[in-house]
């Protein structure tokens, strides 16, 4: 069991660019989430689906796009980098239910110049 | 709305130290929390759980008690080693309001243990 896979797990970016963090699980798992870390920030929510085709906003959307057209991948995309966009990005998957394991990638460090 | 609090670190203790790393929590209901834990340059891995008030959750020689009357849930270690050094994280689970299918988080807490 692969888990969460996220690719790449080092990117540098202009500002400007644009690009697209791949994550893909093979759990089954109904709800992904995206969040991005950040020093003294802990984790924060950008994106999350709670099955293929539905997708809402969390706590810091702007800048980002998702969509979720398979249980299986939910990649979140940059639409215009932006140094303030420099953090890693962790993907995670979860089964419905409040007791369940969120399950996390490796995660993609990202750096905007 | 739900959220966390755990403390500040980070926490640099020696050898065989006890741990102890402070979490509260705000809740509607009776949310599931959780401990987390990230080691240097990984994602974030289950550490244990508890699901109702009064349950201990243990794991790798940590353990956290779900208290609901003071709304917390610490994470203890009796003797840590070198190589539970990493950032821990709390975090709590509803299937209800704006958190609907999201773990909320705390903030993290650095563990650094010295030989």
């Amino acid at each position: 069991n692969a888990g969460v896979t996220q690719t790449p797990k080092f990117q540098v970016l202009k500002t400007g660019q644009s690009m697209t963090l791949q994550c893909a699980q093979d759990m089954n798992h109904e709800y992904m989430s995206w969040y991005r870390q950040d020093p003294g920030m802990g984790l924060r929510l950008i994106h999350y689906s709670v099955g293929a085709g539905i997708t809402d906003q969390g706590e810091v959307p702007n800048g980002y796009n998702v969509s979720r057209s398979t249980t299986e991948d939910f990649p979140l995309r940059l639409l215009s980098a932006a140094p303030s966009q420099t953090s890693v990005y962790f993907c995670a998957s979860r089964q419905p239910g409040q007791n369940t394991e969120a399950f996390f990638g490796q995660g993609t460090r990202l750096t905007v110049v | 709305g739900n959220s966390v609090t755990q403390m500040e670190g980070p926490v640099t203790l020696s050898e065989e130290a006890f741990l102890t790393i402070n979490c509260t929590y705000t809740a509607t209901g009776y949310p599931s929390l959780f401990w987390y834990v990230q080691y240097p340059g990984e994602g974030l891995q289950l550490l244990l759980k508890a699901t109702k008030a009064d349950d201990k959750g243990s794991n790798k020689g940590f353990e956290a008690t779900y208290r609901k009357e003071t709304t917390s849930f610490h994470l203890e270690k009796g003797s840590v080693q070198v190589s539970d050094s990493a950032v821990y994280f709390c975090a709590l689970g509803t299937d209800y309001g704006g958190s609907q299918g999201n773990l909320i988080f705390g903030k993290g807490t650095k563990l650094s243990v010295k030989p």
